[in-house]
């Protein structure tokens, strides 16, 4: 099995401030990433499909990045509503996901 | 609008078997390209992967749990089934379905990212 390995596994964050999540695979996923937010009590939604494409109503702020093994999720300007955990996850074999960056206020 | 919703119950013994069902709306398994995947999420920890059903009856399972997981479908029901043999207290969480689609070129099957989640149903695995 695949492993995700992301980090921090908590940020501290500023409102307006940029923020930059990372993930790890423990092998080759191509862009077979997706980036997914989970509120409290809620189901994740889909942010970022392909490791670069925003989901549609994704606001322009979230941007994905990377292929391989090494990939990256920022916020360009964190809103109140961004904080959060983030989960990655890949899909080119099976499907598993890291283990969580929670976005905290600072 | 395409919705999935979760059912089943909320409580079950310890080696007994979880059934659940996921009830599709809105797109149907029988089209091409779709599929959907059962997700789980222990109280306070990360979301794992389960398995996934795709429209032609492909399946896949998280090799750990896989002698211990069946999925399915039932295209008439729009609905997809996934049963979970010997439960166990540590499989106590919170299931989630989601759709999946995937894109079939020459030999190799693509998939892409959850995009449509259900609300999940909670499942305790107690005596």
């Amino acid at each position: 099995e695949i492993v995700m390995t992301q980090s921090p596994a908590t940020l501290s964050v500023s409102p307006g401030e940029r923020a930059t999540l990372s993930c790890r695979a423990s092998q080759s996923v191509s862009s077979n990433l997706a980036w997914y937010q989970q509120k409290p009590g809620q189901a994740p939604r889909l942010l970022i499909d392909g490791a670069t494409t925003r989901a549609t109503g994704v606001p322009a702020r979230f941007s994905g990045s990377g292929s391989g093994t090494e990939f990256t999720l920022t916020i360009s300007s964190l809103q109140s509503e961004d904080f959060a955990i983030y989960y990655c996850q890949q899909y080119d074999n099976r499907g598993t996901f890291g283990q969580g960056t929670k976005v905290e206020i600072k | 609008q395409v919705t999935l919703r979760e059912s089943g119950p909320a409580q079950v013994k310890p080696t007994q078997t979880l059934t659940l069902t996921c009830t599709l709306s809105g797109f149907s398994l029988s089209t091409s390209g779709m599929c959907v995947s059962w997700i789980r999420q222990p109280p306070g920890k990360a979301l794992e992967w389960l398995a996934r059903i795709a429209w032609d009856n492909e399946k896949d399972y998280i090799t750990s749990l896989k002698t211990r997981l069946t999925i399915s479908k039932d295209t008439s029901k729009n609905q997809v089934v996934l049963t979970m043999t010997n439960m166990d207290p540590v499989d106590t969480a919170t299931y989630y379905c989601a759709r999946t689609r995937s894109q079939q070129l020459v030999f190799t099957r693509y998939f892409y990212g959850m995009d449509v989640w259900g609300p999940g149903t909670t499942v305790t695995v107690s005596s």
